[in-house]
């Protein structure tokens, strides 16, 4: 099993429109947990921390669920402008030593 | 405010060839990383370097070196490009070590014909 997990897409929505995806880690050790947004040819940007709690950035909310080992992200009244990548980003702990992991990215693009 | 600055933004070598890329930070954070995104593997970690000081291997060393020069500048240097290196570079920083959120510079597109 893939230490992270990602549903590579694409999705295709139109704009307006809501749109979750999840992404499953596989140690229960993790500590921190990330979504960024890469845009295509570009850099990957952070897009929020996710927090035990979940939390909410304006239209983007992110959860996390620690029994079922899964983050998500729900986006809101979609824009043009959100079509891009997103990353699931976890942190591990092993050994002593930390250890960021990337999933490969959920293709998102929303139609006019 | 510059953040992450990468240089070159792009670059075409020769097998054999070497070359170093260059990355710099300003926003004075202790951790530096750099990666290599290939069409299908998502973010693969290279070498990072926690603090001034230190450097450490991470998933995929072979074929690289790298320089902590100092606590803004970490370099990465292939010594013999092949083919296989050919992909997108990136470099990272984060305040302090892989639990806090890194931020990446715009990377290095390079090509190993």
């Amino acid at each position: 099993r893939k230490e992270v997990e990602q549903d590579p897409g694409p999705f295709n929505v139109p704009e307006g429109a809501t749109v979750a995806f999840n992404c499953t880690y596989s140690n229960s050790a993790s500590q921190s947990f990330f979504w960024y947004r890469q845009d295509c040819r570009k850099e990957p940007k952070l897009l929020m921390s996710v927090y035990s709690s979940g939390n909410e950035d304006g239209r983007f909310t992110a959860q996390l669920n620690r029994a079922s080992q899964y983050i998500s992200l729900l986006i809101r009244d979609s824009k043009l402008s959100d079509s891009a990548t997103y990353l699931c980003v976890v942190n591990y702990i092993i050994q002593g030593a930390q250890k960021l992991v990337f999933g490969q990215g959920t293709r998102l693009t929303i139609n006019p | 405010n510059a953040g992450v600055t990468q240089t070159p933004k792009f670059q075409v070598l020769k097998t054999g060839q070497s070359m170093t890329l260059q990355c710099a930070q300003d926003m004075n954070h202790n951790s530096m990383y750099w990666y290599r995104q290939d069409p299908g593997m998502g973010l693969r970690l290279i070498y990072y370097s926690a603090s001034e000081g230190t450097t450490d291997k991470g998933e995929v060393p072979n074929g690289y070196n790298v320089s902590r020069l100092n606590k803004r500048e970490f370099s990465l240097r292939l010594e013999s490009a092949a083919p296989s290196q050919t992909s997108v570079y990136f470099c990272a920083s984060s305040y302090r070590g892989q639990s806090q959120p890194q931020h990446f510079g715009d990377g290095t597109r390079l090509s190993i014909l």
